[in-house]
């Protein structure tokens, strides 16, 4: 059974930093891109960053680019959300994914509970 | 970037009913379609990819259409467990944006 289990959200101050972890079981997962997707309070989803199976490519959305660092430890079965300069606008629940292909097709099969990061101003 | 508009942004309907969403690509993006479900507190649910591909587990009265860059998802015969928001999003280039959401409300 795939499960995936984000962890580290918390409240921070405007322009700090934060990094989200997402555990994952039940899959190689070195075989599969993973995703960030994000969902402001009673707002709706928006993709944030993605990487491939091997960790080589990441793509982000613009809001984040420059901000954001997508990477994964395939040895650990986890995949990491670094969030730098953080703003009020980043204020969301955030969903690790799993892609159903090696690389970043934005096919989200499954996803895990979310964590939640506020940003105060 | 590609952006998506969902019509409407809410739904109400009883069981048993036939609903349609529809969703609109602003540029072009072929078949690169997808569908989600999402009830409260839960991360979105996989339903359909590339315009009409049913996932793995997804009862067969969710379907769904393309007619160039308008899509849609149609559920036949709406069951209880159906109300929920649902989302496009579009896979044909990043950022793999979604569409802003449909509620489906009893009514």
């Amino acid at each position: 059974e795939v499960q995936l289990l984000e962890s580290g959200g918390d409240l921070k101050q405007r322009g700090g930093s934060l990094r989200l972890s997402c555990a994952a079981s039940g899959f190689t997962f070195s075989d599969f891109a993973m995703s960030w997707v994000r969902q402001s309070p009673g707002k709706g989803l928006q993709w944030v960053a993605g990487i491939s199976g091997g960790g080589i490519a990441t793509y982000y959305a613009d809001s984040v680019k420059g901000r954001f660092i997508i990477f994964r430890e395939n040895s650990k079965n986890t995949l990491y959300l670094q969030m730098n300069n953080l703003r009020a606008e980043d204020t969301a629940t955030y969903y690790c994914a799993k892609d159903n292909s090696l690389a970043v097709t934005g096919h989200l099969d499954y996803g895990g509970p979310g964590t939640l990061v506020a940003v105060s101003s | 970037d590609i952006q998506m508009t969902q019509s409407p942004s809410s739904l109400s309907a009883s069981v048993g009913d036939r609903v349609t969403i529809t969703c609109r690509a602003s540029q072009t993006i072929i078949n690169y379609l997808n569908w989600y479900q999402q009830k409260p507190g839960k991360a979105p649910k996989f339903l359909i990819s590339d315009a009409s591909n049913l996932q793995s587990g997804v009862p067969s009265r969710f379907s769904g259409g393309r007619s160039g860059t308008d899509f849609t998802l149609t559920i036949s015969s709406l069951q209880p467990e159906d109300f929920a928001t649902y989302y496009c999003q579009q896979s044909y280039i990043v950022p793999y944006n979604f569409g802003q959401g449909t509620k489906l409300e009893i009514k």
